[in-house]
């Protein structure tokens, strides 16, 4: 059975820093593109990052390019999010899922339980 | 505002049929494979249909997915009570580069 577990969550200022990490058992993690998907209080899904099978190839949307980096350990079974120069509008519940494919989005078939990011002074 | 629209509520009586839009254009819907998702209120969001059309196998045929063009639809028939979740339709954006959802439509069975 496929489990994902996110962690890493908290309270933050603006302009810090976390980094979330999402723990994978019963797939081979390997062989799967990761997303990252969050959502603020009350609204809708945004698509954060994906990161290929092999993590040579990564995409991020443009509100999060150039402070957020996603990442895998494949040895350690483990898909990351560095998370830097943090705003109050990056709070959000951060959920990480599995794609049924390798290198492309084609559905996210598992997901994490989420964990919460909130970003105040 | 969404890359991809969706109406932001649709509702229908219990057994009836209920459909649920995605417009998009052909840097997405258009050119990309399209998924659909349900999320119960306090819950994760759930895979529906993969690949426009193809549900897994834990997903009961009341619910079918379509695309025509830049646009493509969800349908539900013998909606139920625990149907009533929010519903969002997702894919990639090639001119983007980026996953894109739609603003999601909360799904009322009256």
């Amino acid at each position: 059975q496929v489990q994902l577990v996110e962690s890493g969550g908290g309270v933050v200022q603006p302009g810090g820093s976390l980094r979330l990490s999402c723990a994978e058992s019963g797939f081979i993690f390997s062989s799967y593109g990761m997303h990252w998907v969050r959502q603020a209080p009350g609204k809708g899904l945004e698509w954060v990052a994906f990161i290929r099978y092999d993590g040579n190839n990564k995409d991020c949307a443009d509100s999060v390019k150039g402070r957020f980096t996603i990442s895998r350990d494949n040895s350690k079974n483990t898909l990351y999010l560095q998370m830097n120069s943090l705003r109050p509008e990056d709070t959000a519940v951060y959920y990480c899922a599995k794609d049924l494919s390798s290198s492309w989005f084609e559905g996210m078939d598992s997901w994490g339980q989420g964990t919460l990011v909130t970003v105040s002074s | 505002q969404s890359v991809l629209t969706q109406p932001p509520s649709v509702s229908a009586a219990p057994g009836q049929k209920v459909t649920i839009s995605c417009s998009g254009s052909s840097s997405n819907i258009g050119n990309n494979y399209v998924s659909w998702y349900q999320q119960l209120p306090g819950t994760a969001p759930k895979l529906l249909i993969y690949d426009n059309n193809k549900r897994p196998s834990e997903i009961p045929d009341r619910f079918s997915g379509s695309k025509s063009g830049t646009s493509a639809t969800l349908g539900i028939t013998g909606l139920q009570t625990g149907d009533e979740a929010d519903y969002y339709c997702g894919t990639w954006d090639s001119s983007l580069s980026a996953g894109v959802f739609g603003g999601g439509t909360k799904l009322t069975v009256l």
